[in-house]
């Protein structure tokens, strides 16, 4: 067990919908990553947070967005969804920057 | 060209033996180098973590870079059917900043009892 801890486990959603994901990182890491996993495109970086803060954006669609909370718990948000969204998207998290990344189990979203 | 390359096997082994991973990459900013083991339906699990040219042992577990040749390696002694699962490598670029992960695609290693 990582630590991190991502809910719901599983979304089952259609086109158009707008969907939450919810983070919650290790105890005392200030950094959360989100990652999206699919088969073509493998694990891709989309977006850190830093105790509240944005810090980097990667590939990154504009229909998401993310935020990190006070508690640093962290949401990922998806809107007008599209069939190609379906994928699994990961939380991770790190004490700071330049350490190593613990990854949760992922929500795996399905687009119908 | 992508910039960290992993044959994504599959790669089949009999249980006890010697496996070999590897990863190329291209861009020489990266400075930190990870191997993360997948279970299927399950997140991605941190097994080394280095940061220098050289070897990195942990158990069965060996971590190679040789950062003049853009190349890095896990090495698993004993191979067990516990380690059936995809290898994925991830590396950090040097510097200020992100510390975003980039990541091979994954190698899906099956050991055979």
């Amino acid at each position: 067990d990582s630590g991190v801890t991502q809910t719901p486990k599983h979304l089952i959603t259609a086109t158009g919908q707008r969907v939450t994901l919810r983070c919650s990182p290790r105890s005392g890491d200030l950094s959360v990553y989100w990652y999206q996993q699919s088969l073509d495109q493998g694990l891709q970086f989309l977006i850190q947070y830093y105790n509240g803060e944005e810090r980097a954006k990667g590939n990154i669609l504009e229909r998401f967005s993310a935020q990190q909370f006070p508690d640093l718990h962290s949401e990922l948000n998806l809107s007008s969804l599209e069939l190609g969204d379906s994928a699994l998207y990961f939380c991770a998290s790190s004490v700071m920057d330049n350490q190593p990344q613990h990854f949760g189990d992922g929500t795996r979203l399905s687009i119908l | 060209q992508k910039e960290v390359e992993q044959d994504p096997g599959p790669l089949s082994v009999p249980e006890g033996a010697i496996v070999s991973l590897n990863c190329t990459y291209s861009n020489s900013a990266f400075q930190y180098f990870m191997w993360y083991r997948q279970y299927s339906r399950k997140g991605p699990e941190l097994l080394m973590y280095t940061y220098s040219s050289g070897n990195k042992e942990d158990g069965r577990f060996t971590a190679q870079v040789d950062k003049s040749s853009k190349y890095i390696s896990l090495f698993i002694r004993d191979s067990q059917p516990s380690d059936s699962a995809t290898y994925l490598c991830a590396m950090v670029p040097s510097g200020a900043g992100s510390y975003q992960l980039t990541f091979g695609k994954g190698t899906k290693l099956s050991v055979i009892p």
